[in-house]
C-alpha cells in the first residue's frame, strides 16, 4: 500500500519568513496530494490540493510543488504570521481523493512573533 | 457547502460497553464515507471505507468486529465501539466525499473524542 513520509516533525519560523514542508510517497498510482491544516481538537482543513497533471499549484502565500518522479511534493508558506502556528499534514491518494487518503505523519509549526 | 456533522463531539463511556457514532453530510449526498483515528499528536489513520449500501471496507489491523460500521444511506454513516476498552479512546474522525464533486475532495467532520474509564 500508499506510504507517505513527512518531514520536518516540527518546525520553527520567525514571523515573516517561509516555511516549507516536504513530503515522500511511495505508490507511483498516487494522483492527487492535498495538504491539512489541523488545530489542536478540530477537524483537518483543506488548504491547498494538487493533482499529477501539474507541477505547482499557488493560493496567495501558500503553494505546492509536485515532482511525480522523484514523488516527491512540498508545502510552501511564504510571510508566514502567527495564525499559520499548526500541525500540518499532507496525503495521497487515488482517484483524485474518491479513493482513501494516506496521511503523513504531520509537522507541528510554530511561527515565532 | 459540503458540510460533515458528527455526534456526539465527545463521549466518556466505561470499559465493556459500546458506543455509537454519527457521521451526517448535511448538504451532499456521501457517495463514500471515510472513518479514521487520530492519537494524542499523532496522525490520521484509516480505519475502514464505507460505501452506502455495502459493507465497509477494512484497513488491515482494524478489528471489524469490533469497530461496527453501518452506511445505510447517503448522507449517515455510523461507527460503533463494541466492548470499549481504555485503549480505544482517541479521536474519531469521518469524512465524505461524493463523485459528484470534480474536485473529488474529501470534507470532514469535526471529530468525536472518546475517554473510555
Amino acid at each position: 500500500g500508499e506510504n507517505v513520509e513527512q518531514h520536518p516533525s516540527t518546525l520553527s519560523v520567525q514571523e515573516g519568513d517561509s516555511a516549507v514542508i516536504k513530503c515522500t510517497y511511495s505508490d507511483s498510482a498516487s494522483n492527487y496530494f492535498p495538504w491539512y491544516k489541523q488545530e489542536l481538537g478540530k477537524r483537518p482543513q483543506l488548504i491547498i490540493d494538487i493533482r499529477s497533471n501539474v507541477g505547482e499549484k499557488k493560493d496567495q502565500r501558500i503553494a505546492v510543488t509536485l515532482n511525480k518522479t522523484a514523488k516527491h511534493f512540498s508545502l510552501h508558506i511564504t510571510e508566514t504570521q502567527p495564525e499559520d502556528s499548526a500541525v500540518y499534514f499532507c496525503a495521497a491518494s487515488t482517484s483524485f481523493g474518491n479513493e482513501k487518503l494516506t496521511f503523513g505523519t504531520g509537522t507541528r509549526l510554530t511561527i515565532i512573533p | 457547502g459540503a458540510v460533515v456533522s458528527q455526534h456526539p463531539s465527545w463521549v466518556i463511556c466505561k470499559s465493556g460497553t459500546s458506543v455509537k457514532i454519527e457521521c451526517r453530510s448535511l448538504d451532499f449526498q456521501a457517495t463514500t464515507m471515510f472513518w479514521y483515528r487520530q492519537f494524542p499528536k499523532q496522525s490520521l489513520m484509516l480505519m475502514a471505507t464505507s460505501n452506502e449500501g455495502s459493507k465497509a471496507t477494512y484497513e488491515q489491523g482494524v478489528e471489524k468486529d469490533k469497530f461496527l460500521i453501518n452506511h445505510a444511506s447517503l448522507t449517515l454513516s455510523t461507527l460503533t465501539v463494541t466492548s470499549a476498552h481504555p485503549e480505544d479512546s482517541s479521536f474519531y474522525i469521518c469524512s465524505a466525499s461524493t463523485i459528484a464533486n470534480p474536485t473529488y475532495e474529501q470534507y470532514f467532520g469535526p471529530g468525536t473524542r472518546l475517554t473510555v474509564t
